[in-house]
């Protein structure tokens, strides 16, 4: 079935530092990818998002490119800061045959944690 | 903007309890989702919704649960005979088609004792 693989955390890094949290994925038709975000205390909010190969998804400041070829959506940021810290997940839909009502797929989810 | 409610936000309950959680999801929406996340681990699709019917479920959404759309705004998930092993945060999701995006409530911390 389908899965979704993204580093373990918890993630520590300085204000202002680059980010990357890799995520690969498998799955047997054509996923869209998704990168999800929960803030403490909150629900998941969907951070961005890519439907096909080569799409990249940008939003905040966070970027994620659809790598069919290494079955990747690593999600990236130029710098980042203390308000970014969070739990991000990786997900896909759309991977098998149940068209959109199947479901997403998570990751385990990557604790990030930005000091000052 | 829009948004998904659920309530109650944290509910505890006996072994063996049947608990209702509420979910509504944005009012234009025709997929609704269930899905839960044990403390420490990844979020699970339990259950798809489309057209006043199941659409989709995964291996955990056994006879133990039961969704319903009682009217046209609440999606409920009820849990029957609940176990230790069944707490963990259940989020509701809705999406206006099944191929865009779906939108989490900010989920019900079920607690049983």
């Amino acid at each position: 079935g389908d899965s979704v693989t993204q580093m373990e955390g918890p993630v520590t890094l300085s204000e202002e530092a680059f980010l990357t949290i890799n995520c690969t994925y498998t799955a047997t038709g054509y996923p869209s990818l998704f990168w999800y975000v929960q803030y403490p205390g909150e629900g998941l909010q969907l951070l961005l998002k890519a439907t096909k190969a080569d799409d990249k998804g940008s939003n905040k400041g966070f970027e994620a490119t659809y790598r069919k070829e290494t079955t990747s959506f690593h999600l990236e940021k130029g710098s980042v800061q203390v308000s970014d810290s969070a739990v991000y997940f990786c997900a896909l839909s759309g991977g098998g045959s149940g068209g959109g009502a199947d479901g997403l797929t998570f990751g385990k989810g990557t604790h990030l944690i930005i000091q000052p | 903007e829009p948004e998904v409610t659920q309530t109650p936000s944290h509910q505890v309950t006996q072994m063996g309890q049947e608990v209702i959680l509420r979910c509504v999801p944005i009012s234009n929406h025709l997929y609704f989702y269930w899905y839960r996340q044990i403390l420490g681990q990844k979020v699970e699709f339990l259950v798809s919704f489309y057209n006043n019917e199941i659409s989709e479920k995964s291996e955990i959404f056994d006879d133990q649960f039961s969704v319903e759309r009682p009217d046209g705004s609440n999606f409920t998930l009820k849990i029957r005979s609940t176990k230790l092993e069944d707490s963990a945060m259940y989020f509701c999701a809705s999406s206006g088609t099944g191929l865009t995006e779906a939108f989490f409530g900010q989920g019900t911390r079920l607690t049983v004792v």
